[in-house]
């Protein structure tokens, strides 16, 4: 099955403590992309990669790393995580004749 | 960058009935996509439709790019229509949304 696959679902960690919530598609897609989605402020883009180590920085960059060393696989990186980055999180692979496949989310709370 | 306007901000629908969303966009896109967005928060691809018309089931979608819109059709509608439905243009500039509740 064609899917986009994030890990985990829900997490709950401390200001500071670095954490990656990870990302795979299996459909051969070159590009992928992580959004934010925040009552009020709808989904904002963080960053993506149109191929492998190539990134870019979308709308809400700050605070956020990603790499993209193999095709399939697209993490996203706080380093030191604040409150303000409680949100919910998807990942997105994207071909041109079908357009964008998310993944289920990541529901992080930073306390 | 485009802005992507939706419209109403909110439905609500007796089961069976029919609707209709529709979303205006700002500049000529070759990339539009409506979303449904469940009460658990999975954004599911209804359709990607550029131009044209497509028909899912009880789902129908129009993209008129010359005139700058899409339209969704929900009909008989179903409590599980329940949720908000987005579009989204180029690289994934979204709407606001549409929230709709179906009441049995």
């Amino acid at each position: 099955e064609a899917q986009v696959t994030q890990n985990p679902r829900y997490l709950i960690t401390v200001t500071g403590k670095k954490l990656t919530v990870t990302c795979s598609q299996n459909m051969n897609h070159e590009y992928m992309s992580w959004y934010r989605q925040d009552p009020g402020l709808g989904l904002r883009q963080i960053y993506y990669s149109m191929n492998v180590e190539v990134t870019d920085k979308g709308d809400v960059p700050e605070g956020y790393k990603v790499s993209r060393k193999e095709k399939r696989n697209f993490p996203l990186i706080l380093e030191s995580p604040s409150p303000n980055q409680t949100s919910l999180y998807f990942c997105a692979s994207y071909r041109g004749d079908y357009g964008y496949t998310f993944g289920s989310g990541t529901r992080l709370t930073v306390v | 960058g485009i802005q992507v306007e939706q419209s109403p901000p909110d439905l609500i629908l007796q089961e069976g009935a029919n609707s209709t969303l529709r979303c205006n966009f700002s500049d000529s896109v070759n990339n539009l996509q409506w979303f449904h967005q469940n009460p658990w928060g999975q954004l599911i691809n209804l359709f990607y439709i550029p131009s044209g018309t497509k028909q899912n089931g009880r789902l129908s979608a129009t993209t008129v790019a010359t005139e700058r819109y899409s339209l969704l059709y929900i009909s008989s509608s179903q409590t599980t229509d329940s949720g908000v439905y987005f579009c989204a243009v180029v690289e994934l500039s979204f709407g606001a949304g549409t929230t709709v509740t179906v009441r049995a």
